[in-house]
């Protein structure tokens, strides 16, 4: 069965200092991979997407950056936090859309999320 | 433009009965998914039920079922026999051309005794 393990938990850090999230998944290959961001009592934001190994679509400007260097691991990475990069994170995957009159059918399963608290 | 609207953003529902949350999308585009999410107060988002385009009959998984109107793009969510554990936030979700989840703003949705 597929899994998708995601690091750390919670994170504290100062303003100003740098930030690797890590996200890997189990269990699949070639997944499209997804990170979100979520403000506190609020809904889910799409931050990155990646279809393939060094493909990243950015969907909001803003002072984060991922990367895929192998197929099922994905980063979120900052060289400056700022205060209003906290938030709860999460890391998803899901397999390639199949069918054409299926449309886009297939879930997003999703980490257990790193709580960040920038201060 | 929203394209994922909640409107609802707390709701109570004693045990036992039915709840229905709501939810209004926003799209031009012929194919496209809609998708429900729980999130306990632990935070992991889970999956609930998924409701295509294209599908002819409203989706059911156990006590979920998605109540979609497609000419008033409506997709909303009825839990039948509400548990305690229940109890959590809900995310409607959309996708369109891919799978890019567009997130609502979230039911709060508490069950009481």
């Amino acid at each position: 069965s597929q899994t998708i393990h995601q690091w750390p938990a919670t994170l504290v850090q100062p303003v100003g200092s740098p930030l690797s999230l890590e996200c890997t998944v189990e269990g699949t290959s070639n997944p499209n991979l997804y990170w979100y961001r979520q403000a506190a009592g609020r809904g889910l934001q799409l931050l990155f997407y990646s279809v393939g190994i060094g493909q990243i679509s950015s969907e909001v400007p803003q002072n984060l950056s991922a990367s895929r260097p192998q197929d099922r691991q994905f980063i979120l990475s900052s060289k400056k936090l700022l205060l209003s990069d906290s938030g709860f994170y999460l890391c998803a995957w899901s397999v390639k859309p199949t069918g054409f009159f299926s449309g886009p059918n297939s879930p997003l399963h999703f980490g257990n999320g790193t709580r960040l608290t920038v201060t | 433009a929203q394209k994922i609207t909640q409107t609802q953003p707390g709701m109570f529902v004693q045990e036992k009965e039915a709840v229905t949350l709501d939810c209004t999308y926003d799209t031009s585009d012929p194919s496209y998914g809609l998708f429900w999410y729980k999130q306990p107060s632990s935070g992991e988002m889970i999956f609930l039920i998924y409701q295509g385009s294209y599908d002819q009959q409203n989706a059911t998984e156990g006590r979920y079922s998605l109540n979609f109107q497609k000419a008033r793009k409506s997709a909303n969510l009825v839990i039948s026999a509400s548990q305690l554990g229940d109890s959590a936030m809900y995310f409607c979700a959309m996708s369109e051309g891919g799978n890019k989840l567009t997130f609502g703003t979230g039911t709060q949705l508490k069950v009481e005794l």
